[in-house]
């Protein structure tokens, strides 16, 4: 079974400070992806990266940045200086990889996210 | 850029009554998900769909949901004797196979009263 614990349940920050947002994962399995989603207050789930278990470089996309550590089980997320438009619970998931279908996604039980001016 | 379309966006029932979601996966794809979340909880599987039938299941989806592709377009999540604690953000996603993505649809918020 896999488990995804994000043991952060609220973060405040204040803008333009870094904030890091952690996610560590459970699973057999040798093959998996982790992603993480962004759910802004009108409740859409939107997709910020992917990433597969032999790609253990981190990756930086503007203002975001995703450090993978296998070696912890840790796929953690940072935003640098923060505005208050990244204002929203983020959820971290694991997907293991199947044959034949259903390769469900298991969510973390998200960060709520507040930047404040 | 293609996107799964639900609807819709919010329904209100009566307890009892059944309710049908509505999504509309991305063309290509193979693979279809339903997940819920129940306000201020973290989103949980229900169900995925492969090839005409359901690959796997949760312990949520009992015998009071179904899902069906009815026409080669659509992927419909039915609950038949809706329950107040059914109120929750009901989210279909696809699949393809080609980069393992995701893409989830804006949801569907089911409020049974």
């Amino acid at each position: 079974a896999q488990k995804v614990t994000q043991a952060q349940t609220e973060i405040s920050v204040v803008e333009k400070e870094d904030v890091t947002l952690d996610c560590v994962y459970e699973t057999r399995d040798t093959t998996y992806y982790l992603f993480w989603y962004k759910q802004p207050p009108s409740g859409e789930l939107v997709f910020l990266i992917r990433r597969n278990s032999f790609d253990e470089q981190n990756e930086i996309s503007g203002r975001y940045s995703w450090n993978f550590q296998k070696s912890t089980s840790s796929f953690n997320f940072t935003i640098t200086a923060s505005q208050v438009v990244d204002s929203a619970v983020y959820f971290c998931a694991l997907s293991v990889i199947l044959t034949g279908g259903g390769n469900k996604l298991t969510f973390g039980t998200g960060t709520q996210l507040k930047v404040e001016l | 850029e293609p996107e799964v379309t639900q609807t819709p966006s919010h329904q209100v029932t009566q307890m009892g009554q059944e309710v049908i979601l509505r999504c509309v996966p991305i063309s290509n794809h193979l693979y279809f998900y339903w997940y819920r979340q129940i306000l201020g909880q973290k989103v949980e599987f229900l169900v995925s769909f492969y090839n005409n039938e359901i690959s796997e299941k949760s312990e949520i989806f009992d015998d009071q949901f179904s899902v069906e592709r009815p026409d080669g377009s659509n992927f419909t999540l039915k609950i038949r004797s809706t329950k107040l604690e059914d109120s929750a953000m009901y989210f279909c996603a696809s699949r393809g196979t080609v980069n393992y993505g995701y893409t989830f649809g804006s949801g569907t918020r089911l409020t049974v009263v």
